[in-house]
């Protein structure tokens, strides 16, 4: 099914390790982004790449670098795990070209603990 | 920044009636999309309606419905004919189609939707 998928689905890592967060979309979409949903909270966005060859931070970014390796995919990495990154991480994606009409299409999500 | 309030942390209905969510917002921006989205307890984001600002008529899909107040920057959302399917969490989520922060969506914290039988 076309769509955007996102590995893993869960993950725990222990505080101080590394991952990266893998996210791919077939929808040909140009933009991405990566958001954080913790309760209470709803979702925040921590970096988006508004077309292949650019990332922008978001709201919370601190902890986080990001790669748009092409236009497929955008991945997550988690240089020193914390467990303040303890969430649930949501990859999503959108075609600007469409002005903002289709919204975006999200992954499935990844639960992180961080022990 | 743009700030979104969903004011009611949690919701409930009985199945076949009406219930309405609300969602209030602040941007300074003329050109806007809004989104609401439901997550079910599979944790996926699901695109239920959406609602071009500079549009008068409110958006409609089936049983949802928006009531859209932009002088307000209001955007609420009722779903008549409540079904058990319904349950979930709700975000209200506005997108900023201007300057730098071209196509990103700004989430409410959710209203949580529980639906009895």
């Amino acid at each position: 099914n076309a769509g955007v998928t996102q590995t893993p689905k869960f993950q725990v890592l222990k505080t101080g390790q590394s991952m990266t967060l893998q996210c791919a979309q077939d929808m040909n979409h140009n933009s991405m982004y990566w958001y954080r949903q913790d309760p209470g909270m709803g979702l925040r966005l921590i970096y988006y790449s508004a077309s292949e060859g650019t990332t922008d931070k978001g709201e919370v970014p601190n902890g986080y670098n990001v790669s748009r390796l092409n236009k497929r995919e955008f991945s997550l990495r988690l240089e020193s795990a914390a467990p303040s990154q303890t969430s649930v991480y949501f990859c999503a994606s959108s075609s600007q070209a469409l002005q903002g009409q289709d919204g975006y299409t999200f992954g499935s999500g990844t639960r992180l603990t961080v022990v | 920044a743009q700030t979104v309030t969903q004011s009611q942390p949690e919701m409930s209905v009985q199945e076949a009636e009406t219930v309405t969510l609300s969602c209030t917002y602040d941007t300074s921006e003329s050109d806007y999309y809004l989104f609401w989205y439901k997550q079910p307890p599979s944790r996926q984001m699901i695109l239920v309606i959406r609602q071009e600002a500079y549009k008068q008529q409110n958006a409609t899909e089936n049983r949802f419905s928006v009531n859209f107040q932009k002088a307000a920057k209001s955007f609420s959302l009722k779903i008549s004919d409540s079904q058990l399917g319904d349950a979930a969490m709700y975000f209200c989520a506005p997108r900023r189609d201007g300057g730098t922060s071209y196509g990103k969506l700004t989430f409410g914290q959710g209203t949580i939707l529980t639906v009895h039988p």
